[in-house]
């Protein structure tokens, strides 16, 4: 079983719609939890950071239960711009390495 | 912006050749990573330095993979010899403890 798992989809949505990605992890330890996103052929950056209140970014909303050992991130009124991979990350420690998802692709249509 | 700067962008070799990647981190991060990123495997660690200090390698092949940083300006990752099996992108990343990391633009290898 992978550490993190992530739908790796592709979602195929129009211009407007909201879309939910999910993740899972499996290890408890985890500290600190991330989403990244990485346009093809470029290098991954950093998204937001998830904490465990919840938090929000413009449109963006990502949400951490740790009972469950599970990650979300909502996107609201999606755009073109927004059609890229999305990571879901995991650290266990500070300063640690990052362990990542395989991605969940997101392609916004006209 | 600060960024972490890699060299080269692109490598296309032959199998059994030396390649060495390098990679310099944003000026006051005192960690540095190297993950490679494949379509099967995704983002995998391969190595990563703490205040130079290699802090784990267990991600890498250590009979034909090697990493170092001889001062707090560049890292290096070198293979030798290089087989196809490598061919894929390989990230440098640095970060402060407790901060997000920043990846660089990767080194596109391709190994005949």
């Amino acid at each position: 079983r992978k550490e993190v798992e992530q739908d790796p989809g592709p979602f195929n949505v129009p211009e407007g719609a909201t879309v939910a990605f999910n993740c899972t992890y499996s290890n408890s330890a985890s500290q600190s939890f991330f989403w990244y996103r990485q346009d093809c052929r470029k290098e991954p950056k950093l998204l937001m950071s998830v904490y465990s209140s919840g938090n929000e970014d413009g449109r963006f909303t990502a949400q951490l239960n740790r009972a469950s050992q599970y990650i979300s991130l909502l996107i609201r009124d999606s755009k073109l711009s927004d059609s890229a991979t999305y990571l879901c990350v995991v650290r266990v420690n500070q300063g640690g390495k990052l362990i990542f998802g395989q991605g969940t692709e997101l392609s916004v249509k006209p | 912006d600060a960024r972490v700067t890699q060299t080269p962008r692109h490598k296309v070799t032959e199998m059994g050749q030396e390649v060495t990647m390098r990679c310099q981190p944003i000026l006051g991060h005192n960690t540095v990573f190297w993950y490679r990123q494949t379509m099967m495997q995704g983002l995998e660690l391969l190595a990563y330095f703490r205040n130079r200090a290699p802090l784990d390698d267990s991600g890498m092949p250590k009979d034909r993979f090697s990493a170092e940083m001889p001062d707090a300006t560049l890292a290096t990752l070198k293979i030798q010899p290089s087989e196809p099996r490598d061919s894929a992108v390989y990230f440098c990343a640095s970060g402060r403890v407790g901060q997000p990391q920043h990846f660089g633009d990767g080194t596109r290898l391709s190994i005949l």
